[in-house]
């Protein structure tokens, strides 16, 4: 069964450096999404991604982050100078649609720990 | 106004009995998805079922079916012959435009 996928499973970064999470979403999907899950806490909205640019976004998500999609396969989040807050667990998902009824897959989440 | 309300932070059950995880939404789009998403102590994030907010008949998947009371905005999950291996969080969402809105989560323990 197709399956989101994400690397890597966990990451120790120090505070201020950048990181890049990666996922690779399944293959025929065209919506991507980056939610996060600070320990013990709901998930988060960070970004929806279509058609090479950011559909929406939250304002968790501000000029620290950036997405892309480097190629045709990869979608990833950039942290750019990593804070201690920035410490959770971050899944990526994809769907076929933005429309309702479509299911979101989600990867099993990296679990970012900054230092 | 919270989008999702799950009012149980946590639930215990029998095992081989039923279970229902209530959930509350809020929006005033007539288009919308409703989504229950369970998440074991591993972490991942796992896709139960969906219900949309058009769909006449309640939603089912094998053990999981989703009791939709769209007059009442409510979408409670009911987990029927519970599992040991049900013990998770279990967290309900719902799909309005591009955004998901998540509930804080319910923590089920099976009880063997």
């Amino acid at each position: 069964e197709p399956e989101v996928t994400q690397t890597p499973s966990h990451q120790v970064t120090q505070m201020g450096q950048e990181v890049i999470l990666r996922c690779v979403p399944i293959s025929n999907h065209l919506y991507f999404y980056w939610y996060r899950q600070i320990l013990g806490q709901k998930v988060e909205f960070l970004v929806s991604f279509y058609n090479n640019e950011i559909s929406e976004k939250s304002e968790i998500f501000d000029d620290q982050f950036s997405v892309e999609r480097p190629d045709g396969s990869n979608f990833t989040l950039k942290i750019r100078s990593t804070k201690l807050e920035d410490s959770a667990m971050y899944f990526c998902a994809s769907s076929v649609h933005r429309v309702m009824n479509t299911e979101a897959f989600f990867g099993q989440g990296t679990r970012l720990t900054v230092v | 106004a919270q989008k999702i309300t799950q009012t149980q932070p946590g639930m215990f059950v029998q095992e081989k009995e039923a279970v229902t995880l209530d959930c509350t939404y809020d929006t005033s789009d007539p288009s919308y998805g409703l989504f229950w998403y369970k998440q074991p102590s591993s972490g991942e994030m796992i896709f139960l079922i969906y219900q949309g907010s058009y769909d006449q008949q309640n939603a089912t998947e094998g053990r999981y079916s989703l009791n939709f009371q769209k007059a009442r905005k409510s979408a409670n999950l009911v987990i029927s012959a519970s599992q040991l291996g049900d013990s998770a969080m279990y967290f309900c969402a719902m799909r309005e435009g591009g955004q998901f809105y998540f509930g804080t989560g319910t923590s089920l323990t099976v009880i063997p």
